[in-house]
């Protein structure tokens, strides 16, 4: 099973929608979550962190579900410049240190 | 703000050839990762490195990869007699340390280098 899943999308919404991506993990040690945005032949940037109280920044809120292993992403609004895609990245202490994986990531098209 | 930088952006090469990618982490980070990611698919892990030494590696990470730290603020990838599908975009990432309400620390990613085989 793999360590985080995605659904690849694409998601395909107008602008103003609001629209949600999950994203659930196989590993109940898993300790700190993080969802990325990547745009086109660039760098994945960090969006933002997942708390476990769930945390918000302007337009987006991010969401942990500990019980049922998984954490979402909601984007009010939406914005033409939110077409991107979403990677959401969980991060375990093991023996040899700290280990970062990264789902396969979510398309995002914002539509005029 | 600071940031992961890496060298060149593009890399042409013959087939064959060996090639160095570099990278510099930030500068107060301690955690050290390459990553792939292949033309119109996902962001592949490769390795991790802590403390001078490889902490964890994919199956993509065979012995024609190599990492290395020569010196206090460089990280290599070195890739033995390259094939064709090595091309990709390969990203260098860094994460700094962190204990307790600190632990949470996030990979940041410098903007690649385009590795492309002839």
């Amino acid at each position: 099973r793999k360590e985080v899943e995605q659904d690849p999308g694409p998601f395909n919404v107008p602008e103003g929608a609001t629209v949600a991506f999950n994203c659930t993990y196989s590993n109940s040690a898993s300790q700190s979550f993080f969802w990325y945005r990547q745009d086109c032949r660039k760098e994945p940037k960090l969006l933002m962190s997942v708390y476990s109280s769930g945390n918000e920044d302007g337009r987006f809120t991010a969401q942990l579900n500990r019980a049922s292993q998984y954490i979402s992403l909601l984007i009010r609004d939406s914005k033409l410049s939110d077409s991107a895609t979403y990677l959401c990245a969980v991060n375990r202490v093991v023996y040899t240190g700290n280990q970062f994986y990264f789902g396969t990531g979510t398309s995002l098209t914002v539509i005029p | 703000e600071p940031e992961v930088t890496q060298t060149p952006s593009h890399q042409v090469t013959q087939m064959g050839q060996e090639v160095i990618l570099r990278c510099v982490p930030i500068s107060n980070h301690l955690y050290f990762y390459w990553y792939r990611q292949i033309l119109g698919q996902k962001v592949e892990f490769l390795v991790s490195f802590y403390n001078n030494e490889i902490s964890e590696k994919s199956e993509i990470f065979d012995d024609q990869f190599s990492v290395e730290r020569p010196d206090g603020s460089n990280f290599t990838l070195k890739i033995r007699s390259t094939k064709l599908e090595d091309s990709a975009m390969y990203f260098c990432a860094s994460r700094a340390s962190g204990t307790g309400v600190y632990s949470n620390q996030p990979q940041h990613f410098g903007d690649g280098t385009r590795l492309s085989i002839l």
